[in-house]
């Protein structure tokens, strides 16, 4: 099992709707989580951070489910700007502060 | 600031050929680190440095060395080039500071090995 899943999508999604998806780690020692965005070919950029009892930032909204051990993002009003592959990251701080990146999840809005 | 630079941006090399990926940051970032991302498999850790002079393996090492005598620049070197290392390789740093641990990425290298 990887230490961190991410369904790879597509997820095709109507621009305006809303569009949410997880991400599965497997190490309970994870302490810290955060949300990257990837566009087409590019770098991989910081999107946001995850805390415990969840943020928002806009329109995007970061929950962390300790219990179960996934963290979600959920999109609303989608644009067509937001057509990106999503990555979760998963920091073990008693693992040396071991990154561990999902596979990405790949959200494409349409018109 | 440059952030983060990588160079070259493509690369094509043959079977059994070496050479160097560079990546060099301005932000005084202690942690460097390289990656690899092959379709479907997300980022993997090649290696890793938290300040000059200190290297350690990621989980993806083989065919691959790093030295860090500088803060500024963490070259990556590939000793023999094989088919199997074709993939995207991104720089990235970070300076980790309470909470917050946003690693910066350079606009990646795009390798092909024949």
């Amino acid at each position: 099992r990887k230490e961190v899943e991410q369904d790879p999508g597509p997820f095709n999604v109507p621009e305006g709707a809303t569009v949410a998806f997880n991400c599965t780690y497997s190490n309970s020692a994870s302490q810290s989580f955060f949300w990257y965005r990837q566009d087409c070919r590019k770098e991989p950029k910081l999107l946001m951070s995850v805390y415990s009892s969840g943020n928002e930032d806009g329109r995007f909204t970061a929950q962390l489910n300790r219990a179960s051990q996934y963290i979600s993002l959920l999109i609303r009003d989608s644009k067509l700007s937001d057509s990106a592959t999503y990555l979760c990251v998963v920091i073990s701080w008693a693992a040396g502060n071991k990154l561990t990146f999902g596979g990405g999840t790949r959200v494409l809005v349409k018109p | 600031n440059a952030g983060v630079t990588q160079t070259p941006k493509f690369q094509v090399l043959k079977t059994g050929q070496s050479m160097t990926l560079q990546c060099a940051q301005d932000m005084n970032h202690e942690y460097m680190s390289w990656y690899r991302q092959d379709p479907g498999m997300g980022l993997r850790l090649i290696h890793y440095s938290v300040g000059a002079g200190i290297t350690d393996q990621g989980e993806v090492p083989n065919g691959y060395n790093v030295s860090r005598s500088t803060t500024e620049d963490f070259p990556l070197r590939l000793l023999s080039a094989a088919p199997s290392q074709t993939s995207v390789y991104f720089c990235a740093s970070s300076a980790p500071a309470g909470s917050t641990y946003e690693q910066y990425f350079g606009p990646g290298t795009r390798l092909t090995v024949t």
